[in-house]
Formats: C-alpha cells, structure tokens, sequence
C-alpha cells in the first residue's frame, strides 16, 4: 500500500523555538496533504488542508501566521510550527490523498506521526 | 462542530467477547471509515463503506452504515487483547472546495485476558 512519512518522530524544543516537521509521499503523488493535531486521549482535529503549489486552507480557529504549511511538491509538505509554546505540544500527524483515479473517493493515507514537546 | 459522536467513550471486555461500538454524524457522506490507534501511534485504516452500502464485512469486523439516521457501527467479534486501541469512526464528506476526513470522538477498547 502506499507509504506516507514523517521526519522527524518525535521532537522536544525549548519556548520561542520553530519547529519544521516534514510529510512526504514515498511511493505515490499526492495531490492532497492535511495536517491533523491529536491532543491526548482526544480525536484527531483537522488543522489544514494544503494542495501542491497553492497556499493551504486552514480550519477555523487555526493560526495561519503559527503554522506555516508549505506544500512544494506533489511529494510533500511541511508543516512550522512558529514561535512554540508549551501549549502547541501535541501529536501531529499529516496524511495524503493519491490523484484522482475517477470516482468520488480516492483514499487518504496518514504519517506515523510526529510528537511534539515544548519545554 | 461537525465532528461525530462516538459511544461509548471507553469499554472494558474479556477475551473471546465481542465489541460493539457506535458513531454518529452530522452532514451527508461519500463514504465512513474506521480506523485504530494504539497508544501513542500513528492510525492503522480498518475498513471502509460507502454511503450506497449498508453492510460489510473484513475478517472479524463489520460495519454497518444508516445513513437515514447517520450512524455507523464497528463490531469486532471473538476480541483478542491485542485488539486493545482507540477507534476512531471518520466522515469522508465534501466540504470547503475537497473531500474531508471529519473523526469522531473515539472509542477506547480495552481487551483484558
């Protein structure tokens, strides 16, 4: 099946710090990446929705100006997360959608993963 | 906000028992998915069914879909500990100009030998 990535798994910075973290599409394009934050023992909330070469459409109530999402290539995104704070420590996880094959559903495929620690 | 609704939030069974958990949703779907999480990882997809089917079945899981009621079930059948996650229902629903996944609240499964 298709593999999605993330880089890194798990990181810890200091206050004030940015933070890169990095989603990629190892065996498939994605025409499609979303950026998910899952607080613990909490659901996954749908943080943005980025498509390759145009900006990212973020969900209500998401900083823009906080997390920065860069989808440069049908192969992937990033996600920065800017200026952290002790409360932007959270389980982030990305996911891809393949290119349309057609119908009304193409599936989506999620990264591992990355956590993040502010101290 | 337009996540669904999970029940129940947590449920305790013994080995062999099966698991039944429900979700709820709130807009029209193209399709329900069900995925799980062990603590701390990343998700794991279980299953899907369109919003034309009602029924399916994968191994010991089955699904079912209403969408007049717009509730979906998650049966897992003869439970092993290693069954023990959070499940997570998701609406794939066309929202904002692209498809969306929308999670539910999830379901903490507890398997115990």
């Amino acid at each position: 099946g298709a593999v999605v990535s993330q880089h890194p798994s798990r990181v810890i910075c200091k206050s004030g710090t940015s933070v890169k973290i990095e989603c990629r599409s190892l065996d498939f394009q994605a025409t499609t990446m979303f950026w998910y934050r899952q607080f613990p023992k909490q659901s996954l909330m749908l943080m943005a929705t980025s498509n390759e070469g145009s900006k990212a459409t973020y969900e209500q109530g998401v900083e823009k100006d906080k997390f920065l999402i860069n989808h440069a290539s049908l192969t992937l995104s990033t996600l920065t997360v800017t200026s952290a704070h002790p409360e932007d420590s959270s389980f982030y996880i990305c996911s891809a959608r393949d290119l349309p094959s057609g119908g009304a559903y193409n599936e989506q495929f999620f990264g591992p993963g990355t956590r993040l620690t502010v101290l | 906000s337009q996540q669904g609704e999970e029940d129940p939030q947590a449920l305790s069974i013994q080995e062999g028992e099966n698991a039944t958990m429900n979700c709820s949703y709130k807009t029209s779907i193209n399709n329900l998915q069900w995925y799980r999480q062990n603590s701390g990882r990343g998700l794991v997809h279980l299953i899907l069914i369109r919003s034309n089917e009602r029924e399916k079945h994968s191994g010991r899981l089955r699904v079912t879909l209403d969408t007049s009621k717009k509730s979906s079930s998650l049966l897992i059948t003869a439970s092993r500990a290693a069954d023990t996650a959070s499940y997570f229902c998701a609406t794939d629903a066309f929202a904002g100009g692209g498809n969306k996944l929308t999670f539910g609240t999830g379901t903490q499964l507890k398997v115990e030998l």
